[in-house]
């Protein structure tokens, strides 16, 4: 695809449950970035890898919020035993290049996640 | 104090005015800036970037940076109904890894009505 897709698209969950989002950046792009997004915010950082490698997961609220990517390509970001303050909307986005001023972000649609 | 603030608006202009759209960030040391535009039920789409003080114009859009009041704007020329949308101003606060470890504003959005 040309794009970064992301899956499922929308997430319901029942409170205490696991939930496994997915995202699949553009093809070739080596850094990846995960951001979570209120209503009426912007996104707020969670994570960032440079292929297989998780350099940055400063923004991870708390440890039941983890993510991979094993190859270097599609990431999945894991939030366990989920609670209603996690709802929000979860984005992907990549990026060409891991040096340099500019790089610019390309973002996914989003799994919008709800839990009751 | 949030590290980037923007007024939340909505900013209303008249079809064929400029708009302006302000940022400040708290992180003198940050060195790059991004506007971001995103339409209601939509992901955020990058417009502009800009790291050196100054204006940086492109089409009917214009950056402007002031590091030393810590303050970016962005500035959209005879503006459209399609310019619609909130508006993400993004910080680098990444140092020394090389990658973007962007801190966004809860944006502004802008209504431009005809």
């Amino acid at each position: 695809g040309a794009g970064v897709s992301q899956s499922p698209r929308y997430k319901v969950t029942k409170r205490g449950q696991d939930v496994a989002l997915r995202c699949d950046p553009i093809s070739g792009h080596v850094s990846l970035y995960w951001y979570r997004q209120a209503l009426g915010q912007g996104p707020e950082f969670l994570t960032y890898f440079n292929y297989e490698a998780q350099q940055d997961k400063s923004g991870l609220p708390n440890d039941r919020f983890s993510a991979e990517r094993p190859e270097g390509s599609i990431s999945t970001l894991t939030i366990q035993r989920t609670e209603q303050r996690d709802s929000a909307m979860y984005r992907c986005a990549s990026s060409a290049l891991t040096s340099g001023n500019y790089n610019e972000q390309f973002f996914g649609p989003g799994t919008r996640l709800t839990v009751l | 104090q949030k590290e980037v603030e923007q007024n939340s608006g909505p900013l209303s202009v008249p079809e064929g005015a400029i708009a302006s759209l302000n940022c400040t960030y708290s992180d003198r040391g940050s060195q790059s800036f991004f506007w971001y535009r995103q339409y209601s039920g939509k992901s955020p789409e990058l417009i502009m970037f800009i790291y050196s003080n100054g204006d940086k114009e492109d089409g009917r859009f214009t950056a402007q940076l002031n590091k030393a009041s810590q303050y970016v704007s962005l500035l959209i020329r005879d503006s459209q109904p399609s310019d619609s949308a909130t508006y993400l101003c993004a910080v680098n606060m990444e140092r020394s890894g090389g990658y973007n470890k962007l801190i966004f504003g809860a944006g502004t959005r802008l209504a431009v009505h005809p």
